[in-house]
C-alpha cells in the first residue's frame, strides 16, 4: 500500500462551522504534513508531525488545528475560516531519513463561503 | 529561508526535449526534489539530487550543482500527457523530517 488517503475530497462549509479533514497511510511513515495550495501557487507547509508530535507550526492561525492521534492518522480541525482560506489542502508523509521523499494524498478542496 | 525560482511557463513540442531550470539560495541544503503535478491532482515524486551531477531515470533525468544553486529537470520525447506543472523543491533535513520548500513551480504545455 503506497497511498495516503484524503477525506473528504471537497468541502464546503461556512465561516461559523466546525469540520475536519483526515488523512491516513499505512506506509509505516512517522513523518506526516499539511500543506495548503491556492490555485496556480506552489504548495506552502502548515504543520509537520514527526513521530506523533507536532515538529514544525508555520505560523498558522488558530483557526486551523492538526491532530495527528496515532502514526498513522493525521486530521486537520477547522473552525471559523475566513473566505480567503479556500484552497486545496494537501496530506503528505514520508520516512524519517536522510532522503525520503513525500507523498501525497489527492487533498481535499476546501471552499470557505 | 529558501529562495527558490523557476520559470513561470514553457511550451514545447510532442516528441522533442525540454529542460526546466532551478535556481535556489538556501539556509540548510539536504537535498533538491523534483515533483510532478496535474492540474487538480496532488505532486508525484520524480527525482532526488544530493550530490552534484545527472541522475537518470527513463526519459527523466536531473542535474544538480551545489556550488551554483543550479539544478534542472530533463525531459525527453515528450508526451502529451508531461503537460503538467513541474515542481523544484529543497530541503533542509531536520531530523525525521524533510521542511520541504517548493518553487513556484513551471507550467509546461505539450502541443502536437
Amino acid at each position: 500500500d503506497t497511498e495516503v488517503t484524503q477525506t473528504p475530497k471537497h468541502l464546503v462549509m461556512g465561516m461559523t462551522n466546525k469540520k475536519s479533514l483526515k488523512c491516513e497511510q499505512h506506509m509505516g511513515h512517522r513523518a506526516m504534513y499539511w500543506y495548503k495550495q491556492k490555485a496556480k501557487k506552489p504548495p506552502e507547509l502548515m504543520f509537520v508531525y514527526s513521530y506523533e508530535k507536532l515538529s514544525i507550526n508555520e505560523s498558522v492561525p488558530s483557526r486551523f488545528s492538526p491532530e495527528c492521534p496515532n502514526s498513522s492518522l493525521l486530521n486537520l480541525h477547522l473552525h471559523a475560516l475566513q473566505p480567503e482560506d479556500s484552497a486545496l489542502y494537501l496530506c503528505a508523509s514520508s520516512q524519517t531519513g536522510l532522503s525520503e521523499k513525500l507523498f501525497f494524498g489527492s487533498g481535499t478542496q476546501l471552499s470557505v463561503l | 529561508g529558501q529562495n527558490i525560482d523557476q520559470p513561470t511557463e514553457m511550451t514545447a513540442t510532442e516528441g522533442a526535449i525540454v529542460q526546466i531550470n532551478c535556481t535556489y539560495q538556501t539556509s540548510g541544503f539536504n537535498g533538491l526534489f523534483w515533483y510532478q503535478q496535474h492540474a487538480g491532482e496532488a505532486p508525484t515524486f520524480l527525482s532526488y539530487n544530493v550530490l552534484d551531477g545527472l541522475e537518470e531515470k527513463g526519459r527523466f533525468s536531473s542535474f544538480l550543482s551545489r556550488s551554483k544553486g543550479y539544478s534542472y529537470l530533463l525531459l525527453k520525447e515528450l508526451q502529451m500527457k508531461d503537460s503538467a506543472s513541474y515542481l523544484c523543491a529543497v530541503s533542509p533535513y531536520s531530523g525525521g523530517y524533510q521542511k520541504v520548500t517548493f518553487g513556484t513551480g513551471t507550467k509546461l504545455q505539450v502541443i502536437p
